[in-house]
């Protein structure tokens, strides 16, 4: 495996202004998951792709996210008109299933912080 | 909500094992048991899985009750490059999406 990617590693803006993460996953792995994580919490699960096709969605998920996958390759996490409670670890996160069972792969993450 | 409760904090003396609870004592017939680890900075990394019977890999032992309802991660000889925080997670087989879910995990410290 050569491993999910995500950049940027950081992200600083500004209350208000608009950011994008990218994730590029395990190239053979058809599931993609993104994941929010603050501070001594465990990664929450924000939204998971099988292929192009976004099949669910958390209510942490506000209508200023919006998360896409086009040609179910790499992903990209938008948020917009960010708030100081977005400032959080972006994870994601693609899935290789086998036998009933799937293992997910995490890439290192993107830190936003929301001034 | 996570289905399962661990401690939130451990050390453990380099060299030798540590030895991770978790108590899963709502788990169903068809959850797997999952650990994963998370060094600082990093994103989880999966060690090991069980469904019922004990499980070992190159990384650690799962040891899985025989009612299920409980198991241990065993790092055998832990070295610095252990400390970590490690989640225990119930999920069902051959289903997806939200049921990866991390509770906050125990923090183990090695010491030297």
């Amino acid at each position: 495996d050569t491993g999910v990617s995500q950049n940027p590693r950081h992200k600083i803006t500004k209350r208000g202004q608009n950011v994008t993460f990218r994730c590029d996953p395990i190239s053979e792995h058809n599931r993609l998951y993104w994941y929010r994580q603050t501070l001594g919490q465990g990664p929450e699960f924000l939204t998971y792709f099988q292929n192009e096709a976004q099949l669910e969605k958390s209510r942490l998920l506000s209508d200023r996210f919006s998360a896409e996958r086009p040609k179910g390759s790499f992903s990209t996490l938008e948020i917009q008109r960010t708030e100081q409670g977005d400032s959080a670890m972006y994870l994601c996160a693609s899935g290789r299933r086998a036998a009933g069972h799937e293992k997910l792969f995490f890439g290192s993450g993107t830190q936003l912080s929301v001034l | 909500d996570a289905k399962t409760t661990q401690p939130t904090s451990m050390d453990c003396a380099e060299g030798r094992a540590a030895n991770l609870p978790c108590n899963h004592s709502t788990i169903s017939g068809n959850e797997y048991v999952y650990w994963y680890r998370q060094i600082h900075s990093q994103g989880p990394q999966y060690i090991i899985h069980g469904l019922k019977n004990n499980e070992t890999n190159e990384m650690a032992s799962l040891i899985i009750t025989e009612d299920r309802k409980s198991s241990t991660l065993i790092l055998p000889h832990a070295t610095l490059r252990d400390t970590a925080v490690y989640y225990c997670i119930v999920r069902p087989t051959d289903n997806y999406g939200q049921n990866f879910v991390f509770g906050p995990g125990t923090r183990l410290s090695v010491l030297p």
